[in-house]
């Protein structure tokens, strides 16, 4: 079985710009998070959709990021325009549902973005 | 809110060393703890779980008990190899929290020869 697939793997860009990252879940995987995770952090949820619909996105900072999951299989997480701090490693994860023997989250490998 | 509080690394152990890691946590209700672990260059893996209260999870020779009393979900090891060096993140989901994962900030470990 596949896993979840991310890309593009590394990624510098200069404040102000825009970035997209992309992200592939497990097929068959209704639930797909995007994470946040800084140097020495451990990673922050930044959105969960179920399927094509946002189930959370509490910690997202609307006024830069926005994601979407339109045929509720890939999705991507833009930043535009970019800040310093936004310098991260952005992992995507997937899993079958939210509740019982199916919630196991699968990570990608992540995505690092470096604003300069 | 939920929080979760694990030692700072890193961690340096000689092989077949005994491995302790703490993490407590903070949270309402009845949480599922987990503990993840990132080797260099991969993304997370989930290493173990437990779902309610006195629960032991295990793989790979690590185990972890959920201690409700003590709000705590140390990670453990009996003898650790040079292959079980990376990064370990204890976390939980809150029930009814629509499986959201809080993590802690992760501990370094590093196992030489």
């Amino acid at each position: 079985e596949a896993g979840v697939a991310q890309s593009p793997r590394y990624k510098i860009i200069e404040k102000r710009q825009s970035v997209a990252f992309w992200c592939n879940p497990i097929s068959g995987h209704a639930t797909l998070y995007w994470y946040q995770q800084i140097l020495g952090q451990g990673p922050k949820l930044l959105i969960q959709f179920q399927n094509n619909g946002v189930v959370d996105d509490s910690q997202l900072p609307k006024d830069r990021f926005s994601a979407e999951r339109l045929k509720g299989v890939d999705s991507t997480l833009k930043i535009q325009p970019a800040k310093l701090e936004d310098s991260a490693v952005y992992l995507c994860a997937s899993s079958h549902g939210t509740s019982g023997s199916y919630n196991e989250q699968f990570f990608g490998p992540g995505t690092r973005l470096t604003v300069l | 809110g939920n929080s979760v509080t694990q030692m700072e690394g890193p961690v340096t152990l000689s092989e077949e060393a005994f491995l302790t890691i703490n993490c407590t946590y903070t949270a309402t209700g009845y949480p599922s703890l987990f503990w993840y672990v990132q080797y260099p260059g991969e993304g997370l893996q989930l290493l173990l779980k437990a779902t309610k209260a006195d629960d032991k999870g295990s793989n790979k020779g690590f185990e972890a008990t959920y201690r409700k009393e003590t709000t705590s979900f140390h990670l453990e090891k009996g003898s650790v190899q040079v292959s079980d060096s990376a990064v370990y993140f204890c976390a939980l989901t809150r029930t009814g929290g629509g499986n959201k994962l809080t993590f802690g900030t992760g501990t370094q470990l590093k196992v030489e020869l």
